[in-house]
């Protein structure tokens, strides 16, 4: 159980498109999902918070118009990365948070996104 | 905010011997604790956790000890195998957000 799906796995674009990164939780249903941003061998640091059928809260320095979140439903997320630069290139991850547990928080396989 | 510190920042062991990884937080509101393994190019995947009411919890291999006075918490697997080579997260949740520490690379020699 406790199954996150991420879509796609990997993608590349080009400086000035936008992409769209799709999280599901299979198995739960997720009134809150979580979204990470990972840099080559650093830490996980959270981008924002999204809860089902409600605006997402941002962390401290994120662009909430650049990052584009949006919990439709119970098992749907998505992170939208407007006007894409290189400098977004990075492992994104989600995560989600069972409503019947208010603690754990299970992770995706993570999108690699590299900005050409 | 919530800064949670993590070392070794590397960690070699031989295989069968145990691997200890500790962690501090600064947020005594923190009140859950849980380990992270990732793979190379993969998601972390929970592998232990603890809450602020337990001092200590074990799952086979693995086990994290908590100490809320000195806010500190600790990562223990014993009988280490190859399999276990990986970086492994710690986090403090306070107000429902988890803080990673910097990770720590296993590495298990065989």
């Amino acid at each position: 159980g406790a199954v996150v799906s991420q879509h796609p796995s990997w993608v590349i674009c080009k400086s000035g498109t936008s992409v769209k990164i799709e999280c599901r939780s299979l198995d739960f249903q997720a009134t809150t999902m979580f979204w990470y941003r990972q840099f080559p061998k650093q830490s996980l640091m959270l981008m924002a918070t999204s809860n089902e059928g409600s605006k997402a809260t941002y962390e401290q320095g994120v662009e909430k118009d650049k990052f584009l979140i949006n919990h439709a439903s119970l098992t749907l997320s998505t992170l939208t990365v407007t006007s894409a630069h290189p400098e977004d290139s990075s492992f994104y991850i989600c995560s989600a948070r069972d409503r019947a547990s208010p603690y754990e928080q299970y992770f995706g396989p993570g999108t690699r996104l590299t900005v050409t | 905010g919530e800064n949670v510190e993590q070392h070794p920042s590397t960690l070699s062991v031989q295989e069968g011997d145990s691997a200890v990884i500790k962690c501090t937080y600064s947020d005594s509101a923190s009140n859950y604790f849980p380990w992270y393994k990732q793979e190379l190019g993969k998601g972390p995947q929970l592998i232990i956790d603890i809450r602020s009411n337990v001092g200590e919890k074990k799952d086979q291999r693995i086990a994290v000890t908590l100490n809320k006075t000195a806010k500190h918490f600790s990562l223990h697997i014993t009988e280490t195998q190859p399999e276990d080579s990986a970086v492994y997260f710690c986090a403090a949740s306070v107000w429902n957000k988890l803080v990673f520490g910097a990770g720590t690379i296993l590495r298990v020699k065989s």
